[in-house]
């Protein structure tokens, strides 16, 4: 499976946009993209996915770069509520196998 | 629609005994993951089932093993409890047409072993 690398911490201000980088310089074709989150005492929360093209939607953003070697999650505004362990994550096909997790990025939000 | 519920919440047992933990994927679907989450290894998979076939697995001992109902209840059991299987589990479940797109996880089963 190819592996993902991100920043073990961030911070980042209430209300503030959020930039989260992931490198993935080993991706393959089929493989798709996965955010998912963590905040503290609770399960994996999906956030996000995609290939090839950007993506949008309620909660988030996810910018992946042309080459696809690297994408970056979007938090447009960050609430507090977001402070959370944030994963970057590849699959191949996207529709089976399994999500591996890595350590991923602790984001802290200051109000 | 409900989510994904896990019971018990909390269970502490003794090494050497076995555990079974529940999972009660939120209603519709069929695929259900657990995952090992500790402190030093992160989150690790275990398996994955699918209208009751277990279709992945990770890299764990045979200890550790698992079965899906007709209902898509999903339950995993760890024999010969040893201490280091003390760890957060947590179960996952996805839409059949969705696969890894989208999975939602459970609050996850607090094991502790003595």
């Amino acid at each position: 499976d190819a592996k993902t690398t991100q920043p073990n911490s961030m911070e980042s201000n209430e209300e503030e946009p959020v930039h989260l980088p992931c490198n993935h310089s080993t991706i393959s074709g089929t493989d798709y993209i996965h955010w998912y989150r963590q905040l503290p005492s609770q399960g994996p929360e999906y956030v996000i996915h995609g290939l090839t093209s950007n993506v949008n939607n309620r909660m988030a953003s996810l910018a992946i770069a042309e080459d696809r070697k690297s994408s970056t999650l979007i938090l447009h505004r960050a609430t507090l509520r977001d402070a959370a362990v944030y994963y970057c994550i590849l699959t191949y096909g996207g529709s089976q196998g399994n999500l591996i997790f890595g350590k991923g990025t602790k984001l802290s939000v200051k109000p | 629609k409900a989510g994904v519920t896990q019971t018990p919440r909390y269970l502490i047992k003794t090494r050497g005994q076995q555990v079974t933990l529940s999972c009660s994927p939120i209603s519709g679907h069929r695929s259900v993951s657990w995952y090992q989450q500790t402190p030093g290894q992160g989150l690790q998979f275990l398996f994955e089932y699918f209208s009751e076939t277990q279709r992945n697995k990770g890299n764990f001992p045979g200890r550790f093993s698992g079965r899906q109902f007709s209902n898509s209840r999903s339950e995993m059991n760890v024999s010969t409890l040893e201490l280091g299987d003390s760890a957060l589990y947590l179960c996952a479940s996805s839409p059949q047409d969705r696969g890894l797109y989208e999975q939602y996880f459970g609050p996850g089963t607090r094991l502790t072993v003595t």
